[in-house]
């Protein structure tokens, strides 16, 4: 079991609907990250939230919508997606937010499997 | 974008032998870590090294990192068929602020 709960596992949805991806810490940790992972390749930063503001957005289609209403939620809002957004969503969350004065590990949830009909 | 490279990309071995896996960056880092992966799961926390250690232990994992070739490696010993995994290098720049992952050594173990 991982300190980071992400719901739900599986998401299967058409390209007009929309809907959201949850995640949850309970570690105190102050910063928390959204990641995309495609088949057989490493995960790729998608935003970075800390102290429940966002800091980083890489660039990240408007289609894809964070939210952090808590220290201790992080939500991804979903809405027309494409196929080519099928993949396996991550969410880590770590004490501070990396840097260069920071060295500390983050920490996984087990993703949401989303395919993109 | 991807700062690390992993070599081997894959790597079999039977149980109770040693796996070496390599990871190169290609600029400063504050410090570079390690994960794991197991299918259809999320990244589990193996090990970090900041970028004045050159070698840390955990267990059976043995982790080394060289700043003047810009390159770490990960020894696995005595390796097990649940160490069956993905495992990955990250780096945290000096100037950035956030992890950037190499592309991965899918390792299988066989009993």
């Amino acid at each position: 079991d991982t300190e980071v709960t992400q719901t739900p596992k599986h998401l299967v949805m058409g390209m007009t609907n929309k809907k959201s991806l949850k995640c949850e810490q309970h570690m105190g940790h102050r910063a928390m990250y959204w990641y995309k992972q495609k088949a057989k390749k490493p995960p790729e930063l998608m935003f970075v939230y800390s102290y429940e503001k966002l800091s980083i957005n890489e660039s990240v289609p408007s289609r894809f919508s964070p939210e952090c209403p808590n220290s201790s939620l992080l939500n991804l809002h979903l809405h027309a997606l494409q196929p080519e957004d099928s993949a396996l969503y991550l969410c880590a969350s770590s004490q501070d937010r990396q840097g260069a004065n920071s060295n500390q590990p983050q920490h996984f949830g087990d993703g949401t499997r989303l395919s993109i009909l | 974008s991807q700062q690390g490279e992993e070599d081997p990309q894959a790597l079999s071995i039977q149980e109770g032998e040693n796996a070496t896996m390599n990871c190169s960056y290609k600029t400063s880092i504050n410090n570079l870590q390690w994960y794991r992966q197991n299918s259809g799961r999320g990244l589990v926390h193996l090990i970090l090294i900041r970028s004045n250690e050159r070698e840390k232990h955990s267990g059976r994992l043995r982790v080394t990192l060289d700043t003047s070739k810009k390159s770490s490696s990960l020894l696995i010993t005595a390796s097990r068929a649940a160490d069956t995994a993905s495992y990955f290098c990250a780096t945290v720049t000096q100037a950035g602020t956030a992890l950037i992952f190499g592309k991965g050594t899918t390792l299988s173990v066989s009993s």
